[in-house]
């Protein structure tokens, strides 16, 4: 079946450790995104990708990295330099096709907690 | 500053009701879709709305969207405890690959 993959589902970090989400997808499309969640809030973008070997910081990218070496994934490592990365973390991809009408299709979440 | 706002923020509703969910967006854009998400869930895609005018239906649910005014509404007929979760309305911004969310509406369908 066609979808996005992220794992872990629950992910806990220790102080000054980097951590990374995975995120695969197998619908072939171009574009990929990062979002965090906090709970009772909205999503807010981290990251974006247009295409491989391309990335753009979104509006919270501080303390976070990513790396787009393959169509299907799109990996986000929470540095040790994020403060505070409890949260829900969920992965997107959009196609961009010419009859497509842009919607983002999300993966099942990674729920990260701090130790 | 760019902005998405949705209202109501919560919302309790007995089965059976009628009621619509505002989204009101600052940005130049040309689609606004809905999501749905259970708790503890993923995002689930409901309605993409294309162009001024456009009304889209599913079930018990219906959203619109006036681009003139900036605003999308997602109406729900006789509401079912089932439709109970959190609803988000998103733009896209025009000539980017960028999103923004709405803060979410809360939904409780009262049995």
């Amino acid at each position: 079946d066609g979808g996005i993959t992220q794992s872990p589902k629950y992910l806990f970090r220790k102080e000054g450790q980097n951590v990374t989400l995975s995120c695969e997808q197998n619908l072939n499309h171009d574009a990929m995104y990062w979002y965090r969640q906090d709970p009772g809030q909205g999503l807010r973008l981290i990251y974006y990708s247009q295409i491989v070997n391309d990335f753009q910081k979104g509006d919270i990218a501080e303390g976070y990295s990513v790396s787009r070496e393959k169509k299907e994934s799109f990996p986000l490592t929470v540095t040790s330099a994020q403060k505070n990365p409890t949260a829900f973390y969920l992965c997107a991809s959009r196609d961009s096709g010419r009859a497509a009408k842009n919607i983002q299709y999300f993966g099942a979440g990674t729920r990260l907690s701090v130790l | 500053e760019l902005k998405v706002e949705q209202n109501p923020l919560f919302l309790s509703m007995q089965e059976g009701k009628n009621y619509t969910i505002y989204c009101n967006y600052s940005t130049t854009s040309d689609r606004l879709y809905w999501y749905r998400q259970d708790p503890g869930k993923s995002l689930e895609s409901l309605f993409v709305l294309l162009s001024n005018g456009a009304v889209k239906q599913e079930g018990r649910l219906m959203a619109s969207l006036d681009t003139k005014a900036r605003l999308s509404t997602l109406h729900i007929t006789a509401a079912v405890h089932d439709l109970s979760a959190t609803y988000f309305c998103a733009v896209d911004m025009r000539g980017t690959y960028k999103y923004i969310f709405g803060t979410g509406t809360r939904l409780k369908v009262l049995a």
